[in-house]
Order: structure tokens, then sequence, then C-alpha cells
């Protein structure tokens, strides 16, 4: 299994701008995460789907983020518009069941915005 | 809502001396799992401990869950330039709308001096 993919890697792009970060879980994860990773704030969780399902969307910082899960595997979370404060590694990562079993993250997107 | 409290947040040490990171959580937690990120890199499951008092041991790593289920260690032995990195806890807990989510601590930063 090619593990969790992401797309971009990187990401640079101009505030105001919409961004959209893209994932693809583990075949057969019934759960996927969306994680921002700063200095400043850690790790955090933005979002969780179970079966496409959005569970807690408590994490989202605001109305300019929105995520999506159209179907098992894929998902976005998109961020419009974008400001400088967003800048962070966006982490998403999937796994078989709730809670105890480990989560298995993707390499991240690298988000800079200007 | 349910908090991870993770010390020391920078630990520096020379190679060949012992490693210590300690996690409490706010509420009694239903298992708790430990993740190493390496500079660069996504965080990576290194195990689970779900009984009260459990230690579980990976070669040089002992990890420990508090009697309470509310706190956690890990413990290094003789540390390596290969264990720099990050360790994060991340606790879990089966009860009300966090079901399924792990809510992870601020995090260790391990340097190894040669």
């Amino acid at each position: 299994d090619a593990g969790v993919i992401q797309s971009p890697r990187h990401e640079v792009t101009e505030m105001g701008q919409e961004v959209t970060l893209r994932c693809k879980p583990i075949s057969g994860h019934d759960y996927l995460f969306w994680y921002r990773q700063t200095m400043m704030r850690g790790l955090e969780l933005l979002i969780y789907f179970n079966n496409n399902v959005p569970i807690d969307d408590s994490g989202m910082p605001e109305d300019r983020f929105s995520a999506k899960m159209p179907n098992a595997s894929f998902s976005t979370l998109k961020i419009q518009p974008s400001e400088p404060r967003d800048s962070a590694v966006y982490f998403c990562a999937s796994s078989l069941t709730a809670g105890n079993n480990e989560q298995f993250f993707g390499p991240g997107t690298r988000l800079t915005v200007l | 809502g349910q908090q991870v409290m993770q010390i020391p947040q920078y630990q520096h040490v020379q190679e060949g001396e012992d490693f210590t990171t300690y996690c409490n959580s706010s509420t009694t937690l239903s298992n708790i799992q430990w993740y190493k990120q390496r500079p660069g890199g996504h965080p990576v499951f290194l195990i689970q401990l779900v009984k009260s008092g459990e230690v579980k041991k990976q070669k040089r790593l002992t990890f420990q869950f508090g009697e309470a289920k509310k706190n956690s260690s890990l413990h290094i032995t003789a540390t390596q330039t290969t264990d720099v990195g990050t360790y994060f806890c991340a606790g879990h807990t089966y009860e009300g709308t966090s079901y399924g989510k792990l809510t992870f601590g601020q995090g260790t930063i391990l340097t190894v001096h040669p």
C-alpha cells in the first residue's frame, strides 16, 4: 500500500487566494483526519470523517475553512480566502477504526501564504 | 474539553544519556498512543497503551500508562542520534462527542548531541 497520499507537498500562494489541499487515505480505512501543525500551536485536529461523514469539525478555525469527503478515497481541505496566519503544515491521517487504532499520517502539505 | 499536557517542551541530551517525557490528561483516558516525528517528517505511530499500569518496551524505549489512566511516560535509555525528533502522546476517550478523536500533547523536541 502506498500509504496516505497528500498533494501538493508544497504550496505558496498570495493572501486572498483560494487553496485546496488533497488527501487520499489508505484503502479500507474508515476514518480520515485533517490536522494543522505550527510551532506556536502544535498539532491541531481540524476535522475528522467517519465513512465520508464529518463527525467533528470543532477544530476548524473559521468559515474560511471547509472540508469535504465525496467518497472513501478522496478528501479536500479548502481555504478561501487564505491569510498569512494560515501558513502551516497540514497533515491528513487515516485509521481503520476510531481512537483505538493507530493513525497513519501523510507526508503533509507545507502551505505558505504571502 | 479534554486536554493533554506534555513536558518538557524541549530536551537536549548528550548521546548515551537517558531521556524521559511525561504526559498528563485532564480526563481519564481509554487509551494513549505515542508518536515520533523526525525533523521535516510526519508523525509515525510508536505504540498504544490500554490497561491501567501497563508497561511496554521497544528495545531502548519504555512506555508506561498510569494507574489512573490519566498520565503516561516515555523513557529512552542511552539515547542515540537516531532518536532525534519530536515525541507526541495522544489520548483517546470513548465518551461523548470525542469518540474517535485523539487529543495530542504539545510534544517534546529531543536533541541528541554526539
